[in-house]
């Protein structure tokens, strides 16, 4: 069965340190996973996805993340947060292959990130 | 772009009334899901359409809940009757095609409190 962790309910960093909100995942064959992000009161918002190809994923708002087929992870990162970057964050997985496999995307319970100024 | 449009944004009324929450996908979508959002189960699914045919129905909680698709460009997700305990905020996305890589694109939700 596809499932997906984020171990840390809230992340607190400060405006302009480096900030890393972390995502394991677990499917039967190989992933496509994403990143959401969701401001009070607001749907969520698509931020970036990996579907093949390089590690590195660039998306939105200078976030990136990184794609480790070994940990079975995909953490989401950005060089210099900002105090506008908090907000709730989801990582989703659904599996890639067809055959049976269900076409449901599976969310993470989401981790809080605040900035501080 | 026009985004996911849902309405209303807020929803208040007594136990045991009917409710329908209404959804127009991004046009040119034809996936299209809808979940609850709660603070005790997090984000769950629902039930989703391809090309305005209900595929999966397996995270509907209830009979008390129905979901219909009758154009490419509506659909609605109707409670009834309501309960307390359905008190939620209910999202509606759309994707283009069903194929696994494609995002889905989230409404703003709207906002249900059965009182």
């Amino acid at each position: 069965a596809q499932s997906v962790a984020q171990p840390e309910d809230q992340v607190n960093v400060a405006e302009g340190n480096p900030l890393t909100v972390k995502c394991t995942y677990s499917v039967s064959g190989n992933p496509y996973l994403f990143w959401y992000v969701q401001y009070p009161n607001r749907g969520l918002q698509f931020l970036l996805k990996y579907i093949t190809g390089d590690n590195l994923v660039k998306g939105s708002y200078g976030f990136e993340a990184e794609f480790n087929k070994s940990q079975t992870s995909f953490h989401l990162k950005k060089p210099s947060a900002l105090v506008s970057d908090s907000a709730l964050y989801f990582c989703a997985v659904r599996e890639a292959d067809y055959g049976g496999a269900t076409n449901k995307l599976i969310f993470g319970t989401g981790t809080l990130l605040a900035v501080q100024p | 772009d026009a985004g996911v449009i849902q309405s209303p944004r807020h929803e208040v009324t007594e136990m045991g009334q009917e409710v329908t929450l209404r959804c127009k996908p991004i046009s040119g979508h034809n996936s299209l899901f809808w979940y609850r959002q709660t603070m005790m189960r997090g984000l769950e699914l629902l039930i989703y359409f391809n090309n305005n045919v209900p595929i999966d129905d397996s995270g509907m909680p209830e009979d008390r809940f129905s979901a219909k698709m009758p154009n490419a460009s509506f659909s609605t997700l109707k409670i009834q009757p309501s309960e307390p305990r359905d008190s939620a905020v209910y999202f509606c996305a759309s994707s283009f095609r069903a194929e696994r890589n494609q995002p889905q694109h989230f409404g703003d939700g709207t906002r249900l409190s059965i009182l």
